[in-house]
């Protein structure tokens, strides 16, 4: 089946620094790929949409200069956490749309503890 | 607004019975439902989906019934297994297995007891 793979699964950083995630679908084209934050006990929340060759679709409440989305070929999309603050610690998953089998497909996730 | 409900946050239910879990939705644009099953530290894996077109989706152990009317649907698992116990999480989208973006529910803990 599908592959999507999210790095890196876990990352500690210091408050103020920036932190990049990728998400790579390994067997297929993704034009479209979603980031999702989960905190403990609570849903998915989507974050954003990002579509490849254009600006990302931000759900209302992102800050899209905090949360930096680049999705420059049809197989990666990055997120980038800038100034990371203790607040964002949370954990970030990933998913890409396989439009040949008409399912998402999510990575394996990432938690992010900010010092 | 949760758009998407999972009324119970856990579930207990003794191996080889069946398992019932449940999600109610309130946007009746939503024709496309879904649920993943997520281990902890793990992004969800997809298990069952379900159109608006259809009433019931079986899948193995794994049905989902939707009550379009009542804007209701629901996950059997049957037989439970160890190996089933794990937070499940109904979703619900506005395309018919399109790109859509997916609504998420607030998930149900699920344990199964040997």
């Amino acid at each position: 089946g599908a592959v999507v793979s999210q790095h890196p699964s876990r990352v500690i950083c210091k408050s103020g620094t920036s932190v990049k995630i990728e998400c790579r679908s390994l067997d297929f084209q993704a034009t479209t790929m979603f980031w999702y934050r989960q905190f403990p006990k609570k849903s998915l929340m989507l974050m954003a949409t990002s579509n490849e060759g254009s600006k990302a679709t931000y759900e209302q409440g992102v800050e899209k200069d905090k949360f930096l989305i680049n999705h420059a070929s049809l197989t990666l999309s990055t997120l980038t956490v800038t100034s990371a603050h203790p607040e964002d610690s949370s954990f970030y998953i990933c998913s890409a749309y396989h439009r040949g089998g008409e399912k998402l497909f999510f990575g394996s996730g990432t938690q992010l503890s900010v010092l | 607004d949760q758009q998407v409900k999972q009324n119970s946050p856990s579930l207990s239910v003794q191996e080889g019975r069946i398992s019932i879990l449940n999600c109610d939705y309130t946007n009746s644009m939503f024709d496309y439902f879904l649920w993943y099953k997520k281990y902890p530290a793990e992004g969800p894996t997809f298990l069952i989906s379900i159109s608006s077109i259809k009433d019931k989706n079986e899948d193995g152990r794994f049905t989902v019934f939707l009550n379009k009317s009542a804007k209701h649907l629901s996950l059997h698992i049957v037989p439970s297994q160890p190996g089933d116990s794990a937070v499940y999480f109904c979703a619900a989208s506005g395309t018919l297995g399109g790109n859509e973006k997916l609504t998420f529910g607030t998930g149900t803990r699920l344990t199964i007891i040997p």
